[in-house]
């Protein structure tokens, strides 16, 4: 079963404007991760975020973390066409016997228009 | 490229065949893993290996998967007597220890027939 559940399941944005995607998870976690997924392709690392840290930022990408409503948010600044992949939240669950297996959610799927 | 390779990248096989994958990590990363994709989902663990010491299997991984990570470099995964349910798409990451970034290598995309 999924831990990570992601929120929209897709969304659809014009180029320029910001994409806020919201994960939710079930369990105590060391860290969350997000991931993006070109279509067909293997996943790529964005940002992880520590159980300890409530805010980071890399580049256009800021990432929140809320322990206690076992949430995030990934927001996309000045979206361009080239960010448009499928989104995923992977959680490291806490304490993990030897760790660190990531829980993924389905997804969100996001489309930029140019 | 995140460093770490996967081959082949596409295999069709029929029911009944036995496939293997094969991952390479990123070399200083003493951590591998296995996931599987199906389509519209997230991946799912498979299994992990510290080095070469396999650490955690999921129920997912039936009698008829095996893998293994002999010297603590590459890592192979095998699929007996395929399934057309096997269908997916098969991803390894590495990392460099505990609670650290995963690095997802291509994946290997599986269909059974």
């Amino acid at each position: 079963s999924q831990q990570g559940e992601e929120d929209p399941q897709a969304l659809s944005i014009q180029e320029g404007e910001n994409a806020t995607m919201n994960c939710s998870y079930k369990t105590s976690i060391n860290n969350l991760q997000w991931y993006r997924q070109n279509s067909g392709r293997g996943l790529v690392h964005l940002i992880l975020i520590r159980s300890n840290e409530r805010e980071k930022h890399s580049g256009r990408l800021r990432v929140t973390l809320d322990t206690s409503k076992k949430s995030s948010s990934l927001l996309i600044t000045a979206s361009r066409a080239a960010d448009t992949a499928s989104y995923f939240c992977a959680t490291d669950i806490y304490p993990g016997e030897y760790g660190n297996k990531l829980v993924f959610g389905a997804g969100t799927i996001l489309r930029v228009k140019s | 490229d995140t460093g770490v390779s996967q081959d082949p990248r596409h295999k069709i096989t029929k029911r009944g065949q036995n496939v293997t994958f094969r991952c390479d990590p990123i070399s200083e990363h003493n951590r591998l893993y296995w996931y599987r994709q199906t389509l519209g989902q997230g991946p799912e663990f498979l299994t992990y290996f510290q080095n070469e010491a396999q650490l955690e299997k999921s129920r997912l991984l039936s009698d008829r998967f095996s893998a293994e990570r002999p010297k603590g470099s590459f890592s192979t995964l095998e699929i007996q007597r395929t399934e057309q349910g096997d269908s997916a798409m098969y991803l390894c990451a590495s990392s460099i220890g505990g609670i650290e970034t995963q690095y997802f290598g291509p994946g290997t995309r599986l269909l059974v027939l």
